[in-house]
């Protein structure tokens, strides 16, 4: 099975620089996935991993270390419509992703 | 494109009726997923279909709940009897072909309601 984990909960301010963590264990790895969902809306992609290291998309950035089984996004320059929930996803080899329980974070002036 | 269509949106059922929920996925999409989200159990994937086929069903609950793909545009999720315990907001997600590691484009979603 796939286990998972990132932190149920985070507030940053409007303008700052926050880090949301993701850690898993899982077989078959074959990338690892961010999705923002505002509340009442589906998720949405925001980044995909599969390679160790950074990859840079405007305001946001996610990073892989598939040794340690973790990952982060991290979210600069913030402003209140990221205010949202993030969810991190690990897909397999046979093509399907499992969902972490996202973070909701909520960005405060 | 016009996304991934699901229908209905919303749906208030009495519990022992059948539901059925649907979905288009996006043309040329060859990778079907349904999900169910609840405040408790997070995003779950249910069933997952390639090329109409189903690959993986081991996230459907019970022997209550089917899905179906007869072609390439069209899925069902059928819930039969339904229980109070399956409200949620059930997804439909699409993935383009050859891109096992592609992202997933969701539906906006069915809230189910059963009383």
């Amino acid at each position: 099975g796939q286990n998972i984990d990132q932190p149920t909960e985070m507030t940053a301010t409007e303008g700052a620089i926050v880090q949301i963590n993701c850690t898993y264990q899982t077989s078959g790895f074959n990338g690892l996935f961010w999705y923002q969902q505002h509340a009442g809306e589906a998720p949405t992609f925001l980044s995909y991993n599969v390679l160790d290291g950074l990859e840079e998309k405007g305001r946001f950035s996610s990073f892989l270390s598939r040794s340690k089984g973790y990952s982060y996004l991290l979210l600069k320059e913030l402003q209140m419509k990221d205010s949202a929930s993030y969810l991190c996803a690990v897909n397999t080899n046979a093509g399907k992703s499992t969902f972490g329980d996202g973070t909701t974070l909520t960005v405060k002036p | 494109d016009a996304g991934v269509i699901q229908s209905p949106r919303h749906e208030v059922t009495e519990m022992g009726q059948e539901v059925t929920l649907r979905c288009k996925p996006i043309s040329g999409h060859n990778s079907l997923f349904w999900y169910r989200q609840t405040m408790m159990r997070g995003l779950e994937l249910l069933i997952y279909f390639n090329n109409n086929v189903p690959i993986d069903d081991s996230g459907m609950p019970e022997d209550r709940f089917s899905a179906k793909m007869p072609n390439a545009s069209f899925s069902t999720l059928k819930i039969q009897p339904s229980e109070p315990r399956d409200s949620a907001v059930y997804f439909c997600a699409s993935r383009s072909p050859g891109l096992e590691g592609g992202e997933q484009y969701f539906g906006p979603g069915t809230r189910l309601t059963v009383t």
